[in-house]
């Protein structure tokens, strides 16, 4: 198992350029994720999905697409980068249930200048 | 809201003490609390898994403990080693899916 993996691991845009952060897991998990962590801030849900075909946003949507065509798939998108998305993003994947261990991916840092 | 906290925000100590990270949360109405392990510029690496139902789970050196109703848990790590250097992250699932976090403990261990 590769587990969750994650592509770019880094990125650099300019404001206003859009990009997708990939996210893809081999373990079948229904419940995937996508958070992100700053300085000082912690780790914040920004959107997760509770199968293929179902999104919802977590404690900070704005900025950020998100779509779930597949159980191993779950794309990150920005729109139009600003420099207040300069930040680590991390995806992550888990069964449904109570006891729902949840696994990370090595993350994406970006960079928007 | 759910709220997470981890004091101190860093710790030092010398290899081979043993040690006690601790996390609490203000709803105890959780359904579980997972301990995580972060290397600097690196991901998240999941330690242990305490469901609300349990009371401790042990890995190797690490064990974990929850007291709902007091809103806390502990992680003990056992006679320390260098390579324990990392910071440790909280982080309790109360309703639905999503991980709250706290911002984590760094830990340092000098040989």
């Amino acid at each position: 198992n590769a587990g969750v993996t994650q592509t770019p691991k880094f990125q650099v845009l300019k404001t206003g350029q859009s990009m997708t952060l990939q996210c893809a897991q081999d373990m079948n998990h229904e419940y995937m994720s996508w958070y992100r962590q700053d300085p000082g801030m912690g780790l914040r849900l920004i959107h997760y999905s509770v199968g293929a075909g179902i999104t919802d946003q977590g404690e900070v949507p704005n900025g950020y697409n998100v779509s779930r065509s597949t159980t191993e798939d779950f794309p990150l998108r920005l729109l139009s980068a600003a420099p207040s998305q300069t930040s680590v993003y991390f995806c992550a994947s888990s069964y449904l249930g109570s006891s729902n261990e949840q696994f990370f991916g090595p993350g994406t840092r970006l960079t928007v200048l | 809201k759910q709220e997470v906290t981890q004091i101190p925000a860093a710790l030092s100590v010398p290899e081979g003490e043993n040690l006690v990270l601790n996390c609490s949360f203000t709803d105890s109405a959780i359904y579980n609390l997972q301990w995580f392990r972060q290397d600097p510029g690196k991901g998240l690496t999941s330690l242990l898994l305490i469901q609300s139902s349990q009371r401790e789970q042990t890995s190797g050196r690490l064990n974990a403990s929850l007291d709902k109703s007091s809103g806390r848990s502990t992680l003990y790590i056992a006679a320390s080693q260098p390579g324990d250097s990392a910071t440790y992250l909280c982080a309790v699932i109360d309703r639905g899916t999503a991980l709250i976090f706290g911002k984590g403990t760094t830990l340092s261990v000098s040989s």
